[in-house]
């Protein structure tokens, strides 16, 4: 079956500007998390969504945001942005998120984001 | 945050050697854990996960082992092969949606 697809893969856009990015999950998963990987603070967690509800937030600004469509796919946006921003974002869906490996995360392969 | 470090960022081994990778977690709570393996250019893939009520696990190659007391988690892989190659992170949860992930430990594999 087809993976986490995640677009676009890269973005190129400069300060102040917003962006939005788009993860489509696997097929009957309703969890989405989505993730900000940099070299130096490694994978920070942004939120999880859970049937077009947000069940858990990270330590990040309102200028991050996102939501979840009743397909289950999701969007996260990044309003005012700032050099600081520029990463890899990755998400992550699962079946409905939890303790067992059931249901595991599986990533897509992320969005590149570099702000100018 | 959360505070989940890896003792070395980088760890060089000859193919057919094992490989130990260690985590250290911070917060007590945590009692779901997992590691993820990053190649060049992908997501991180799940390799195995332990809950706190365990304090080893295995799998095929690897296993991961849990010492709550130190509060510190490793992973171990037998038979390090080429493909091995890549980063390996370890990841804390005291919900089970929420993780937090260490910066990572660079695995090479020496042919």
């Amino acid at each position: 079956k087809a993976g986490v697809t995640q677009t676009p893969r890269y973005l190129i856009k400069t300060r102040g500007q917003q962006v939005t990015l788009s993860c489509s999950p696997i097929s009957g998963h309703r969890s989405v998390s989505w993730y900000q990987q940099t070299p130096g603070q490694g994978l920070q967690f942004l939120f999880e969504y859970f049937s077009e509800t947000q069940r858990n937030k990270g330590n990040f600004p309102g200028r991050f945001s996102g939501r979840q469509f009743s397909n289950s796919r999701s969007e996260m946006n990044v309003s005012t942005l700032e050099l600081g921003d520029s990463a890899l974002y990755l998400c992550a869906t699962a079946w409905t998120g939890g303790y067992s490996s059931y249901n595991e995360q599986f990533f897509g392969p992320g969005t590149r984001l570099t702000v100018l | 945050g959360e505070s989940v470090g890896l003792h070395l960022p980088t760890l060089s081994v000859q193919e057919g050697d094992n490989s130990i990778i260690n985590c250290a977690y911070s917060n007590s709570a945590s009692d779901y854990f997992i590691w993820y393996k990053q190649e060049s250019g992908k997501g991180p893939q799940f390799i195995i996960d332990i809950r706190s009520n365990m304090d080893k696990r295995q799998g095929q190659r690897v296993t991961v082992l849990l010492n709550k007391t130190v509060k510190h988690l490793s992973l171990q892989i037998a038979a390090t092969q080429p493909g091995d190659s890549a980063v390996y992170f370890c990841a804390e949860s005291p919900t089970g949606n929420q993780f937090y992930f260490g910066t990572g430990t660079s695995l090479t594999v020496i042919p």
